[in-house]
């Protein structure tokens, strides 16, 4: 089975400054890979997907990630963080092929951003 | 399209009180979901319905029953609910298990 970790609880960057997100997975096979945003009150929105091809994802509002198989590793990044981006990031693991196995979450990383 | 629905948006309830959240979507998907989000534990998978007449426990079935109504609907039920279920609930759906997931906007529950 598969498993997500997201070493960070909480990051605070200032605004402008560049950010980057953790995602490890654990899974033998190809995974499909996640990145969600919450914002408060909200339900989650898709930032981006891997599901094969070109390892460097590009998403919404200006976030990429890059699949790195040999570090089980994709890593979230936005290069000038704005006020708006303050919400928890989840990153999440698929299991290519499985039969209809669900997505496993990460428990998430809540980003503060300061001026 | 309105995407996932979920009713009601808040609700508090009596410890011993029963109720169900509905959740509805439009997209056509195969697969939904329940989860349940509390401070620090992240999204936990309560039930999910693989397709249409199927329906499998998740992370943290106790305490709750699901019905796939049809390709569309799928409920939450608490038959007796208690403190410990005070969350926060999403429904989500995909086309099929591995897939992208689309969430609900949640429903805020409190029980006292």
């Amino acid at each position: 089975a598969q498993s997500v970790t997201q070493p960070d609880i909480h990051i605070t960057v200032s605004e402008g400054a560049s950010l980057e997100l953790r995602c490890n997975y654990s899974y033998g096979a190809t995974p499909y890979l996640f990145w969600y945003v919450q914002s408060p009150g909200q339900g989650l929105q898709l930032l981006l997907k891997y599901f094969s091809g070109d390892t460097l994802v590009q998403g919404i509002k200006g976030f990429e990630a890059e699949f790195k198989r040999s570090q089980s590793s994709f890593n979230l990044r936005k290069p000038s963080v704005h006020w708006s981006d303050a919400a928890e990031y989840f990153c999440a693991v698929g299991a290519w092929n499985s039969g209809n196995t669900p997505l496993v979450f990460g428990k998430g990383t809540r980003l503060s951003v300061i001026a | 399209n309105a995407g996932v629905t979920q009713t009601p948006k808040f609700q508090v309830l009596k410890t011993g009180q029963s109720m169900t959240l509905q959740c509805a979507q439009d997209m056509n998907h195969n697969s939904m979901y329940w989860y349940r989000q509390d401070p620090g534990m992240g999204l936990r998978l309560i039930y999910y319905s693989a397709s249409e007449g199927t329906t499998d426990k998740g992370e943290v079935p106790n305490g709750y029953n699901v019905s796939r109504l049809n390709k569309r609907e799928f409920s939450l039920r608490l038959e007796s609910a208690a403190p410990s279920q005070t969350s926060v609930y999403f429904c989500a759906s995909s086309e099929q298990g591995e897939d992208t997931q689309y969430f609900g906007p949640g429903t805020r529950l409190t029980v006292l």
